[in-house]
């Protein structure tokens, strides 16, 4: 079944340590690939996309995410975690020709300890 | 930036009634708006796609006649929960499509309202 996944449902990590939260895909083609997060009671902000040309792509708060089409994969990373970061992160797809339908992961709790 | 705002953003009523929630586009026009539900610690599920002049597409499991859509304007999309109860508490966010596609972002997402059913 098409879908989209990311495998950890809670991640905590040290002020200051790296971060990498997973979201992997199950579509025949390649779809247009956003990470978002979301603080406690708010909406959504966009942190990054992707669509095509270079699989690394810079977003906003330090994060970047590397398309991985052999892994099927779109993992989001952060050198440097600030305990701000603390969120829901959530992976989410547009698949070609679907006009603007989002299709969001599970979502990943980030915890941060000081 | 463009803005959705969402109102209210918290609400508390009594089973039976029937709330209204409304999303507007603030600075930009509209001709799609989606509503979705979070339940706590889920993800999204994207109820319905409202479309301005229209009526509403539903996603399946979604009752039509419990949750009335309306987008009577390129600004203002609402979401009526119509006889509500204790099981129709939720999270609801709205977005707005954006006028300029996916080189922006594709969607503009509302701070969402706290619905709560006693």
């Amino acid at each position: 079944a098409q879908s989209v996944t990311q495998p950890d449902i809670h991640i905590t990590v040290s002020e200051g340590a790296s971060l990498e939260l997973r979201c992997n895909y199950s579509y025949g083609a390649t779809p247009y690939l956003f990470w978002y997060v979301q603080s406690p009671g708010q909406g959504l902000q966009l942190l990054l996309k992707y669509f095509s040309g270079d699989t690394l792509v810079q977003g906003i708060k330090g994060f970047e995410a590397e398309f991985k089409r052999s892994q099927s994969s779109f993992n989001l990373r952060k050198p440097s975690v600030h305990w701000s970061d603390a969120a829901e992160y959530f992976c989410a797809v547009i698949l070609t020709g679907g006009g603007n339908k989002l299709t969001f992961g599970t979502g990943t709790q980030l915890k941060v300890e000081l | 930036g463009a803005v959705v705002s969402q109102h209210p953003s918290w609400v508390i009523c009594k089973s039976g009634t029937s709330v209204k929630i409304e999303c507007r586009s603030l600075d930009f026009q509209a001709t799609t708006m989606f509503w979705y539900r979070q339940f706590p610690k889920q993800s999204l599920m994207l109820m319905a796609t409202s479309n301005e002049g229209s009526k509403a597409t539903y996603e399946q499991g979604v009752e039509k006649d419990k949750f009335l859509i309306n987008h009577a304007s390129l600004t203002l999309s609402t979401l009526t929960v119509t006889s509500a109860h204790p099981e129709d508490s939720s999270f609801y966010i709205c977005s707005a499509r954006d006028p300029f596609g996916y080189s922006n972002q594709p969607q503009h997402f509302g701070d969402g309202t706290r619905l709560s059913i006693l």
